[in-house]
């Protein structure tokens, strides 16, 4: 079976670092995926992760243990745009043709 | 700027209606996917379409028909849809769908969907 597990809520201060959290159950990895997705709008691409460690972009940086079956995204110096969902998505090649498997999203909330 | 455009962005349609939506793809990529995406709920995959052939139907109901004409277009064909089919659906495309690091998949805006 597939299982994605985030946060559904957070909350966090403009200028303050958040890490949103995933962990996940499948039956075959082959890579990571964040999204963010603001409200009414299209997801839009931000991290890949396949191998353990972190992958850092501007504020952005994801981490990866496939060993324990977790991820997460950190974001820096939080800017009010930042609030928006963010998709962890796994690459199962065990399940199938499906190409990813999607968990449920974070909804972000930065406040002043 | 995602180079995967939408039509239309909204759509409000009874039970007996029949419409279509549409995607668009400028990226030069040979896969193409439909999502449903509801509230509280993971984006479900519905269909994939590589170099304009299906790959993939994730058991979705027939009122859904896709059709992919070439590389850069996809439609997605509705009718007689029920009030539960009310929600986002996004396409998405990307360079290839075997699973290589490249694959990575670009969404357009989506179309929100309401069946009344």
């Amino acid at each position: 079976g597939q299982n994605i597990d985030q946060p559904t809520e957070m909350t966090a201060t403009e200028g303050a670092i958040v890490q949103i959290n995933c962990t996940y159950q499948t039956s075959g990895f082959n890579g990571l995926f964040w999204y963010q997705q603001h409200a009414g709008e299209a997801p839009t691409f931000l991290s890949y992760n396949v191998l353990d460690g972190l992958e850092e972009k501007g504020r952005f940086s994801s981490f990866l243990s496939r060993s324990k079956g977790y991820s997460y995204l950190l974001l820096k110096e939080l800017q009010m745009k930042d609030s928006a969902s963010y998709l962890c998505a796994v690459r199962d090649p065990d399940s199938g043709n499906t190409p990813l498997v999607f968990g449920k999203g974070t909804r972000l909330s930065v406040i002043a | 700027e995602t180079g995967v455009t939408q039509t239309p962005r909204h759509l409000v349609m009874g039970m007996t209606n029949k419409k279509s939506l549409k995607c668009e793809q400028h990226l030069g990529h040979n896969a193409m996917y439909w999502y449903k995406q509801s509230a509280k709920k993971p984006l479900e995959l519905m269909f994939v379409y590589s170099l304009e052939e299906r790959v993939e139907n994730n058991s979705v109901p027939s009122r859904f028909s896709p059709e992919c004409p070439n590389s850069s277009h996809l439609f997605l064909h509705l009718h007689t849809l029920q009030p539960e089919d009310s929600a986002l659906y996004l396409c998405a495309s990307s360079q290839g769908w075997t699973g290589s690091s490249t694959d990575t998949q670009y969404f357009g805006p989506g179309t929100r969907l309401t069946v009344l």
